[in-house]
């Protein structure tokens, strides 16, 4: 197993505020993976995180909206900037890990944004 | 374009009995067909996978089915407990890298 430390673990911000979300891994990792879970829905990816590079995203997701940091092999930051409501969810870091099953992610316990 | 859906938003069974979640997918180039089990106010947590070229694989009391023809992937879940429920994810991957495309996830609900 893996230990993924998310913070915060919720919070209510205000519109047009940005928050920024952290993540810390037990041990080094190539690639961390951020999600995003609307409330009652399913988690979709919002990019890629890869140490020393520029974040990857997926259609739907922009930099300048959702800043991506990866300073080192155990920690990533997201960033959802300039909130509204519409970004109220919860947001997930994961991992995958070498000699584990290719379709097995560890999450975090997930960072719970309510934006009011 | 891709998606991966399942048939239905809640499933409610009795104590002891199987369990059966079932999930329909769109991309057959997917390599691998997973199960994620989350429980409230966690992250999801991985269960069982199968391969592409692989139509069953059996875990701890639990059962993944693939059916390409049909496009169809089932879990089955054997004596059911209360610790089972939890809202069950299908999700499929292609390539190597590491993104996972998530259906929208059926709620278990155990009763005693």
């Amino acid at each position: 197993s893996a230990v993924i430390s998310q913070k915060p673990s919720r919070d209510i911000c205000q519109r047009g505020t940005s928050l920024t979300i952290q993540c810390q891994v037990d041990s080094q990792v190539t690639m961390m993976f951020w999600y995003r879970q609307q409330p009652g829905q399913s988690l979709t990816l919002i990019a890629t995180a890869n140490q020393g590079s520029e974040a990857t995203y997926e259609s739907g997701f922009v930099i300048d909206k959702f800043p991506i940091s990866r300073p080192n092999l155990t920690f990533s930051t997201l960033t959802v900037s300039n909130m509204s409501p519409e970004d109220s969810s919860i947001y997930l870091c994961s991992i995958d890990r070498p000699g584990h099953s290719p379709g097995e992610l560890f999450f975090g316990e997930g960072s719970r944004l309510t934006v009011l | 374009g891709e998606s991966v859906g399942l048939h239905l938003p809640t499933l409610s069974v009795q104590e002891g009995d199987n369990s059966i979640i079932n999930c329909a997918y769109s991309n057959s180039a997917s390599d691998y067909f997973i199960w994620y089990k989350q429980e409230s106010g966690k992250g999801p947590q991985f269960i069982i996978d199968i391969r592409s070229n692989m139509d069953k694989r059996q875990g701890q009391r639990v059962t993944v089915l693939l059916n390409k023809t049909v496009k169809h992937l089932s879990l089955q879940i054997a004596a059911t407990q209360p610790g089972d429920s939890a809202v069950y994810f299908c999700a499929e991957k292609s390539g190597n890298t590491g993104k996972l495309i998530f259906g929208q996830g059926t709620t278990l609900q155990v009763k005693p």
